[in-house]
């Protein structure tokens, strides 16, 4: 079955700057691709998603890219900012059903 | 906004009782799952329910049993708590690929 590897499971960094974090997945059926955030003492919340025809998507801060050949899902948050501060997880699926596969995590911490 | 609504948002409990923790979802989704978080953060998925039918069933002991009443409510049983279970558990919902989360019932087995 699928398996996706992130990394780095902890992230420090200052205010302002970027933060990027990486996923490895293994199926190259893979079709579905996406991003969560779990703040504090909270369930997840989707941030972005794209399909796998899509290699590239920008939305407020936000840039995910996708590497099908060396099968590679980035996260980078440009301008980070101490409400960035929290577990940041990758998803992915085949699109048959809604069954993700979840990486493992990314402890993402902004300091002032 | 939380359409996702787990209780309770805590449970202390010892060994061998038995817990139950409630899940409803207002987003007429027919999917609902059980999602196991550990103290590391690892996400391990437990039950999903479409439509009250069982499809996925991650080998999990046999003490878990999910309840569902209708497709807005999934609830999750455990019959005998073991330290091991300790952990948040997670609801959510879907209708496509995106998951819909509840909040959590962080669980705590003296």
């Amino acid at each position: 079955g699928e398996q996706v590897e992130q990394r780095p499971p902890h992230l420090s960094v200052r205010e302002g700057d970027s933060a990027i974090i990486i996923c490895t997945y293994t199926d190259s059926a893979t079709a579905y691709f996406s991003w969560y955030k779990q703040e504090a003492g909270a369930g997840l919340q989707l941030l972005m998603s794209v399909l796998s025809n899509v290699d590239r998507k920008e939305e407020q801060g936000l840039t995910v890219l996708l590497n099908k050949k060396d099968k590679r899902l980035s996260l980078n948050l440009t301008a980070a900012h101490p409400g960035d501060s929290a577990v940041y997880f990758c998803a992915v699926s085949n699109n048959a059903g809604a069954k993700l596969t979840f990486g493992g995590g990314t402890r993402l911490t902004v300091r002032p | 906004e939380t359409a996702v609504f787990q209780t309770p948002n805590y449970h202390v409990t010892q060994v061998g009782n038995e817990v139950s923790f409630n899940c409803k979802q207002t987003l007429g989704h027919d999917t609902m799952y059980w999602y196991k978080q550990d103290s590391k953060k690892l996400l391990k998925i437990m039950f999903s329910y479409n439509n009250k039918q069982l499809i996925v069933n991650e080998t999990v002991p046999r003490r878990f049993s999910p309840q569902s009443s209708d497709k807005a409510h999934l609830n999750l049983r455990i019959k005998s708590v073991e330290p091991e279970d300790s952990a948040v558990y997670l609801c959510a919902s879907s209708s496509t690929e995106r998951l819909f989360f509840g909040h959590g019932t962080k669980l705590s087995v003296l």
